[in-house]
């Protein structure tokens, strides 16, 4: 069965922390690894990552993926509170335009 | 440009009692999905429509879930009847479709289903 989990489920760091979200994939045909961040309402389209090694970038945020150990991962530096969200995790399949997604990691910065 | 544009927002309802959920697409994208996320959950997907047909509905509970997409733009969710265990957010999504970034969805603010 195609699963994407991701860790840890819940985090609470202070304004300025450096925070990494993990994500490992088990899915068939593996094509790309996406990341979404959603806050109270509808995800929003944060990187698509589809080669090993190349990390994509986006002011503070930072990404990447190892298609060999299954897994990427989610950098955010100097966290602010603005960046308190649950982030998602999906990975799609070769020939479909199915993503599978993970439950998320629940982000809080405190002031 | 307009997103993805979803209604109503939220609706209660007893169980038994039918509810239908719309969504209207990005312009020019074929591809229209239906998710459901419940609490603490990622979204799961219901049915996924290349233009007007359903190419993957294997997740959608099709005793009391149906959907279309006439005209291939927007798309109608139904349930009947709903269930307590039908309450979460059902979240519409498109993208330009098959081999254009694929993988690239862009979602709707969702509709909140509480069934009492």
């Amino acid at each position: 069965e195609d699963k994407v989990v991701q860790s840890p489920l819940s985090l609470v760091v202070h304004e300025g922390d450096t925070v990494t979200l993990n994500c490992s994939y088990e899915v068939t045909n593996f094509r790309s690894l996406l990341w979404y961040k959603q806050e109270k309402k509808a995800p929003t389209f944060l990187f698509m990552l589809t080669s090993s090694g190349i990390e994509k970038k986006s002011g503070r945020l930072s990404s990447i993926l190892d298609k060999k150990e299954l897994f990427s991962i989610l950098n955010i530096t100097a966290t602010q509170t603005g960046d308190s969200a649950v982030y998602l995790c999906a990975a799609t399949q070769g020939g479909s335009e199915k993503l599978v997604f993970g439950k998320g990691t629940k982000l809080t910065v405190n002031p | 440009e307009a997103g993805v544009v979803q209604s109503p927002r939220y609706k209660i309802i007893e169980k038994k009692q039918p509810v239908a959920f719309w969504c209207n697409p990005i312009s020019g994208h074929n591809t229209l999905y239906w998710y459901r996320q419940n609490l603490g959950q990622g979204p799961e997907l219901l049915i996924r429509y290349e233009n007007e047909e359903a190419v993957d509905d294997s997740q959608l509970p099709k005793d009391r879930f149906s959907a279309e997409r006439l005209k291939g733009v927007d798309s109608t969710l139904k349930i009947q009847p709903a269930e307590l265990g039908d309450s979460a957010v059902y979240l519409c999504a498109s993208s330009l479709g098959p081999g254009r970034i694929a993988g690239e969805l862009f979602f709707g603010e969702g509709s909140r289903l509480t069934v009492l």
